[in-house]
């Protein structure tokens, strides 16, 4: 069965500051693997997607995310957040999903 | 276009009382999905449909819980009776694409559900 752990539930970082979201996942074949960021009283909205080819994938609003097999991870990265990154994020395995990591941002 | 639209926004019932979720999905989307959001348990995959048709309600709590697909316009997801744990925010998605492997997905905004 399909599982997605996200290990931190919260993360606070300055702004200017970079950013990394753990995001491990459980499933039997090559994965189809998503971001999506959630902000307060909204749906969710898609950051990013791998599906196959380079392991390093590019997203909206500055993100990248990196798939590493060997690891069953695909953590999301960002090299300098901005206030307005303030919000949830969901890692997904198809249409199962992580718990989410709530990021706040220190002025 | 417009994107997948759900009412009510909020919904206050008391316990015992039937609640109804509502959802149109993308137009030519043909596969939807209800979700339950709460703090402790995440985001929960309650049910989906592809062509109007259940595939999976695995995830669906028990059997005060039920959704339909009439048509491909519109879903619904019926609690009855409702009782206090089910206060949570559901969310409908839809998506091209025939399944879970995960076409990318499209939310609606929400329905916040507080069951006194």
């Amino acid at each position: 069965a399909q599982s997605v752990t996200q290990p931190d539930i919260h993360i606070t970082v300055s702004e200017g500051a970079s950013l990394e979201l753990r995001c491990n996942y459980s499933y039997g074949a090559t994965p189809y693997l998503f971001w999506y960021v959630q902000s307060p009283g909204q749906g969710l909205q898609l950051l990013l997607k791998y599906f196959s080819g380079d392991t390093l994938v590019q997203g909206i609003k500055g993100f990248e995310a990196e798939f590493k097999r060997s690891q069953s991870s695909f953590n999301l990265r960002k090299p300098s957040v901005h206030w307005s990154d303030a919000a949830e994020y969901f890692c997904a395995v198809g249409v199962i999903f992580g718990k989410g990591t709530r990021l706040h941002i220190l002025p | 276009d417009a994107g997948v639209i759900q009412s009510p926004r909020h919904e206050v019932t008391e316990m015992g009382q039937e609640v109804t979720l509502r959802c149109k999905p993308i137009s030519g989307h043909n596969s939807l999905f209800w979700y339950r959001q709460t703090m402790m348990r995440g985001l929960e995959l309650l049910i989906y449909f592809n062509n109007n048709v259940p595939i999976d309600d695995s995830g669906m709590p028990e059997d005060r819980f039920s959704a339909k697909m009439p048509n491909a316009s519109f879903s619904t997801l019926k609690i009855q009776p409702s009782e206090p744990r089910d206060s949570a925010v559901y969310f409908c998605a839809s998506t091209m694409g025939g399944g879970r492997a995960g076409e990318k997905l499209f939310f609606g905004s929400g329905t916040q559900l507080s069951v006194l």
